[in-house]
């Protein structure tokens, strides 16, 4: 099985709080996972790699951790620009599956 | 800059063909495996279909599997995927997406629509 789950499906926060997502693969992934932003009308764009690596150029607020089957992106303190669909990948072995996302908002 | 740019979406028949394209530019091609991801509207993110550098080695989402064919030709800098049998639920926006160090996703395109409706 290469089921993704991610949790919570969405979130409300507001500027400055720190704002937690998780992410659990159905087998071991090792640290084979990625974490992507999608604004809306945009297309998405890799923030974290290997579980923990902050892609070039990513705010330090974002930060990942995990591995095997559980992990998690954490952004340190919102912001508005923040405001986006958060997606987890796989991407040990194919099939490269996608995280359902979690959507993150302001209260 | 590292650019990807996609063409070949349309409107189609259900069992209809079609073959998408991404022009990439700014880096060494052959280098860097390359996937299609594709988006339904108001959907999240599916992973379809993704191929090595040399092109020796190509993987497909279950969904796709004998239907889509993923190819290359690092001559000319230009990812293909071909989709038969088309399927309402085939119906997304079709990105491609450069590999990073292994199977991570840094660069994507801004897709190109597929429609299929009867």
């Amino acid at each position: 099985d290469n089921q993704m789950t991610q949790s919570p499906s969405s979130l409300s926060a507001s500027v400055g709080d720190r704002v937690t997502i998780t992410c659990r693969a159905s087998q071991d992934i090792r640290n084979y996972l990625a974490w992507y932003q999608q604004k809306p009308g945009k297309v998405p764009n890799l923030l974290i790699y290997a579980a923990s690596t902050l892609q070039s150029g990513v705010p330090s607020r974002f930060s990942g951790s995990g591995s095997g089957t559980d992990f998690t992106l954490t952004i340190s303190s919102l912001q508005p620009e923040d405001v986006a669909t958060y997606y987890c990948q796989k991407y040990n072995s194919a099939p490269l599956t996608f995280g359902p996302g979690t959507k993150v908002d302001f209260k | 800059e590292v650019q990807l740019l996609e063409s070949g979406g349309g409107l189609l028949q259900p069992g209809g063909s079609l073959r998408l394209s991404c022009a990439a530019s700014g880096f060494t091609f052959s280098s860097y495996a390359m996937s299609w991801v594709r988006q339904a509207p108001g959907k999240g993110l599916e992973w379809v279909s993704g191929i090595s550098g040399t092109g020796s080695s190509t993987y497909y989402a279950d969904s796709v599997k004998g239907r889509f064919t993923i190819s290359r030709d690092n001559s000319k800098n230009t990812l293909h995927l071909q989709m038969n049998s088309l399927r309402d639920e085939d119906t997304a926006v079709y990105h491609c997406a450069k590999g990073g160090g292994w199977w991570e996703l840094p660069v994507w395109g801004q897709g190109t629509p597929v429609t299929v409706s009867s």
